[in-house]
């Protein structure tokens, strides 16, 4: 089945080490997303690609970079992650075009654990 | 300025019994609205959405959802609950052109035996 994967599901890591999250997908979705959804929240958009192009939230901390090498793959790198920023991070696709850019597809998320 | 909001944050339900559960909206345009349903360490899965057209929509598990224009509305049902729709539910909405969602708080849903 198409589909977004996020790995790993769960990441632990320490307070200022470096940390990457990948998200890939099969549905050949031309739009990517990535959300932060700290526990019992809404989840809150970071920055999207459409395509190539890369549109940062304007709260979005510099702390947070993104990177898409190819239309199937997007990574999150949090630099120095600080305790603050544990929570899950959720990758999602859609379409550019048409009412269907409209419609978002969820990976399952990588809870992330700061220590 | 532009809201969305889930009144109930806490919803409990005996399995069995109907279910709404309520959204209203705060946008100069009709938007595009949506239920998602996240289950517990789960990503979000789209339950239905409105773009136009007929105002009561059909979507998985058995929900149906109401847009009502003159309220602001975009109230979630389910007639009968099923222990398995125990699950954080959030109404979402979009006007923009790349589909940027802003979501309600969401809504957490525990079913009773």
């Amino acid at each position: 089945d198409a589909m977004v994967i996020q790995n790993p599901r769960y990441q632990v890591t320490q307070f200022g080490k470096p940390v990457t999250l990948s998200c890939s997908q099969t549905l050949n979705h031309n739009v990517m997303y990535w959300y932060q959804q700290k526990s019992s929240q809404a989840p809150k958009l970071l920055f999207h690609y459409y395509d190539k192009d890369f549109n940062n939230e304007a709260d979005t901390p510099d702390n947070f970079q993104s990177r898409r090498p190819n239309t199937s793959f997007c990574f999150l790198d949090i630099r120095s992650p600080g305790l603050g920023d544990a929570a899950m991070y959720l990758c999602a696709t859609s379409r550019d075009w048409g009412e269907a850019k409209n419609i978002q597809y969820f990976g399952a998320g990588t809870r992330l654990s700061v220590l | 300025a532009q809201s969305v909001t889930q009144p109930d944050i806490h919803i409990t339900v005996s399995e069995g019994a109907s279910l709404e559960l309520r959204c209203n909206y705060s946008y100069g345009a009709t938007p595009y609205l949506f239920w998602y349903v996240q289950s517990p360490g789960q990503g979000l899965q789209l339950l239905l959405k409105y773009f136009s057209g007929d105002t009561l929509v059909q979507g998985i598990k058995g929900f149906e959802a109401e847009f009502k224009r003159s309220q602001s509305s975009f109230n979630l049902r389910k007639p009968s609950v099923h222990w398995s729709d125990a699950a954080e539910y959030f109404c979402a909405v979009t006007t923009d052109s790349w589909g940027k969602l802003q979501f309600g708080a969401g809504t957490q849903v525990v079913v009773t035996p």
